[in-house]
């Protein structure tokens, strides 16, 4: 569902560290899932996708996990650098249809130098 | 370079004032979508267009229309109807919709209230 908070969950890591962000979905037909980093002022922009046939996806620094049977999906980003900081969130296709996106209200990760 | 370009930037409505919101593309994508993001929640869908003089109602159409004249442009008009229009608005495309294709963002558009 969708949060109604004003505050986003934070996260603060020491650069060089690894970061992991969670994110529960709450449809177990979703069947699609992505992650998007978001800066101050600027669109989401997308980092890395997972169909459900799949547990874990790895690019470059990132890889997502994917546990079907609890409905959690997570982000890891390896050797966290200060150009990480942002909002990350995640979204979770609910259909083969245009309007069955949802986005979670995402998590605001904070690199300490 | 592809992308999707809104604007302007920023935008200031007076009371009972309509203004558009300028979204272009040049992915070459069918699919088009205006979003709503509000602090602390995630975006929520206003109007999407799967095709050239096709739009449906998201979620949260109320207060605003749309028009997809031409393939790369989805311009958005926020009416005097919309009694609380003050946020950030993103367009997004998508080559044929969202099923298992990820959505390409514009940098936004943030409109406040004079």
């Amino acid at each position: 569902g969708e949060s109604v908070g004003l505050h986003l969950p934070t996260l603060s890591v020491q650069e060089g560290d690894n970061s992991i962000i969670n994110c529960a979905y709450s449809n177990s037909a979703s069947d699609y899932f992505i992650w998007y980093k978001q800066e101050s002022g600027k669109g989401p922009q997308f980092i890395i996708d997972i169909r459900s046939n799949m547990d874990k996806r790895q690019g470059q620094r990132v890889t997502v996990l994917l546990n079907k049977t609890v409905k959690h999906l997570s982000l890891q980003i390896a050797a966290t650098q200060p150009g990480d900081s942002a909002v990350y969130f995640c979204a979770e296709n609910r259909g083969a249809s245009y309007d069955k996106v949802i986005f979670g209200p995402g998590t605001s990760l904070s690199v300490i130098p | 370079d592809g992308g999707i370009t809104q604007s302007p930037k920023y935008l200031f409505r007076k009371e009972g004032q309509n203004v558009t919101l300028s979204c272009e593309q040049n992915l070459n994508h069918d699919a088009m979508y205006w979003y709503r993001q509000d602090p602390g929640q995630g975006l929520r869908l206003i109007y999407y267009s799967q095709i050239v003089n096709d739009f449906q109602k998201g979620d949260i159409a109320e207060g605003y229309s749309v028009s997809r004249e031409k393939k790369e442009s989805f311009p958005l008009t926020v009416t005097s109807a919309q009694k609380n229009p003050t946020a950030f608005y993103l367009c997004a495309s998508s080559i044929a919709g969202a099923s298992n294709q990820p959505q390409h963002f514009g940098d936004g558009t943030r409109l406040s209230i004079l």
